[in-house]
This record gives structure tokens, sequence and C-alpha cells, in this order.
């Protein structure tokens, strides 16, 4: 069955320093994968995606993510953490040999203290 | 270009009721999928249609939950009665149906309160 997993609920980490968000999923096909973040009150936006190519992959506000096929992991990352990163972000798959179908992770809470 | 909008932005209502939620997709975007987001939770897929036809409805609980996008363009959410358990935020994406254009967009949601 296809799912995505956030082993974290909570990341904590000081400004400055680098942070890592972690996501490992489970598909049939080949993974198209995802990371949202969300604000309070406010929907999902999106971040980054892998399709296929670099394995590393650089999206908005200098994050970035490393797609791992033999630990099917897809870890976001970003060298140096700001106060305003702190939100919830969501690592999500979508299955293309199955209708498109989005999976998200529940999520893991971002907290950076200055 | 415009995003996803969705109104009402939040509602009460009480146990029994019903409600609709309405959602209009970025303009072009064949797919449109409605989620149920509950506190402390990542978004479940209640419903995805590709156009106007339904492609996966299996987490809709379909005794109470009913939606439709009669014209492949906007969509509404419907739940009646509602419970308590329906309490949460529903959010709308929409995404392009092309091959290279992979990523779904997300309305600002709909929180839900039911008493």
């Amino acid at each position: 069955a296809q799912s995505v997993a956030q082993p974290e609920d909570q990341v904590n980490v000081a400004e400055g320093n680098p942070l890592t968000v972690k996501c490992t999923y489970s598909v049939s096909g080949n993974p198209y994968l995802f990371w949202y973040v969300q604000y309070p009150n406010r929907g999902l936006q999106f971040l980054l995606k892998y399709i296929t190519g670099d394995n590393l992959v650089k999206g908005s506000y200098g994050f970035e993510a490393e797609f791992n096929k033999s630990q099917t992991s897809f870890h976001l990352k970003k060298p140096s953490a700001l106060v305003s990163d702190s939100a919830l972000y969501f690592c999500a798959v979508r299955d293309m040999d199955n209708f498109n179908k989005f999976y998200f992770g529940s999520g893991t809470k971002l907290n950076v203290k200055p | 270009e415009a995003g996803v909008a969705q109104s009402p932005r939040y509602k009460i209502i009480e146990k029994r009721q019903s409600v609709a939620f309405w959602c209009n997709p970025i303009s072009g975007h064949a797919t449109l999928y409605w989620y149920q987001q509950i506190l402390g939770q990542g978004p479940k897929l209640l419903i995805q249609f590709q156009n106007n036809g339904v492609v996966d409805d299996s987490q809709l609980p379909k005794d109470r939950f009913s939606a439709e996008r009669l014209k492949g363009v906007d969509s509404t959410l419907k739940i009646q009665p509602a419970k308590l358990e329906d309490s949460a935020v529903y959010l709308c994406a929409s995404s392009p149906a092309s091959a290279g254009q992979e990523t779904q967009y997300f309305g600002p949601g709909t929180r839900l309160l039911v008493l």
C-alpha cells in the first residue's frame, strides 16, 4: 500500500543552524515526491518536488530535499534556519500509476528558536 | 494567475445541520481535490475529480458527504447532516492533468466547527 511517514512530530532547531525534516515513502511505482509548508490559518504552500533527474532538489525559501531511492527517503533540508521557517511541514507522494492520487504524511512541526 | 478560491473561510453550525463549501480552482486545471484536515493530522483526500468525473471517492463518507463539479470548473462539497467529528479544515486543491505539471495548488481552506 502507498504511504508516507514523517517520523518526527516536532523538530526544534536554533536559528542559523542547519535543519532536517525526515520523510520516508512507500509506492508501487516511481515516486513523485513533494514538500508543502503550512503556516497557521493558511492553506498548504508548495515548496519543492522531485519527479526525475538530480537527486538533490532545490525549492522555495532556500529549502532543498534529497531523494534517496535505496532508503526510500526524501528528507527536507536547509543549511541555515530562520525563525520565520517555523511552521508545519508535510511530505507527500503522488502515485502517477493510480489516478494521480496524493498521499500526505502526518506533518512535522518545525520550531526555530532565536 | 489567481489561486484556488474557497468560501466561506469559517463556518460554525450545530450537529445535524447541513453545510456547503465552494471551491473555484485555478483556471484550466482539470483535476480538483477535496481534503479534510483534522487538527494535528495531515490532509486526507475525500474526493478527486478529473474534469466533471469522479476519479476517487473511496474515503468520502457517502452517507453524509456529497460533492459535485457539474461543469468541470468549480465544485461544491456538502455535509448533511453534520456530526461533531466533522469539525476540521476542508481544503480544496487543483492541478493540471498533463504530464510535467504534477504540482497541486491549495486554497486557503474552510474551517468548520460543529457544535
